[in-house]
């Protein structure tokens, strides 16, 4: 399954620190999508990277794409109380379909 | 320059009843998939169409078709709904069916409730 699998399923930090996202798929692939999503509402997308990319930074964000490793993951720096969320990565493949894992619901406390 | 637009937003619909669901994409989108998503999941995918004709499909009953108008706009249509069905269903659009180098922009989603 092409299938991301987002790690850890819940993570709980403090306003102001870091939180790491890591997600891991199995075949290959175009390019990896981050997304966001607040409280059972739209996706918002946050970042794409390509498979031919390592590192690739958005504001607060940083996403690194190991596909030696099938493996992605998502940071974000000086985390707020807005960022809380669900986040999602969905591998895409050459069909454009995405495919979502279950998400990592981060939790920032003020 | 609006995004992608879902309609309705919120849905309450009888066990056996049909439902067809509406989405606008982005401007100068063409590719336009259906997710759904249960609660505490993540979304699945259920189709995508592209110049009118389905291209890819999910693993979803036939229960489950779509639509997509010359104007790239979509519908999802379900049949015989069951208690199962209760989701949020996602429509996400992008440009140009494979190639798979454009980021999918998302909807707000419209919330089923079969009862």
């Amino acid at each position: 399954s092409q299938q991301g699998e987002e790690d850890p399923q819940a993570l709980s930090i403090q306003e102001g620190e870091n939180a790491t996202m890591n997600c891991s798929y199995k075949t290959s692939i175009n390019n990896l999508q981050w997304y966001r999503q607040n409280s059972g509402r739209g996706l918002v997308h946050l970042i794409l990277i390509r498979s031919n990319e390592r590192e690739k930074h958005s504001g607060r964000l940083r996403v690194t794409l190991d596909t030696s490793k099938k493996s992605s993951s998502l940071l974000i720096t000086a985390s707020r109380a807005a960022d809380t969320a669900s986040y999602f990565c969905a591998p895409h493949n050459a069909g454009n379909m995405l495919t979502f894992g279950g998400g990592t619901r981060l939790m920032v406390k003020p | 320059d609006a995004g992608v637009t879902q309609s309705p937003t919120h849905l309450i619909k009888t066990r056996g009843q049909q439902v067809t669901l509406r989405c606008s994409p982005k401007s100068g989108h063409d590719t336009v998939s259906w997710y759904q998503q249960a609660l505490g999941q993540g979304p699945q995918f259920i189709f995508q169409y592209y110049e009118e004709e389905e291209r890819q499909r999910g693993n979803f009953p036939d229960r489950f078709s779509g639509h997509q108008f010359p104007n790239y706009s979509s519908e999802l249509n379900v049949n015989a709904l069951l208690l199962g069905d209760s989701a949020l269903y996602l429509c996400a659009s992008s440009f140009g069916a494979g190639g798979g180098s454009t980021e999918a922009f998302f909807g707000q989603g419209t919330r089923l409730t079969v009862v």
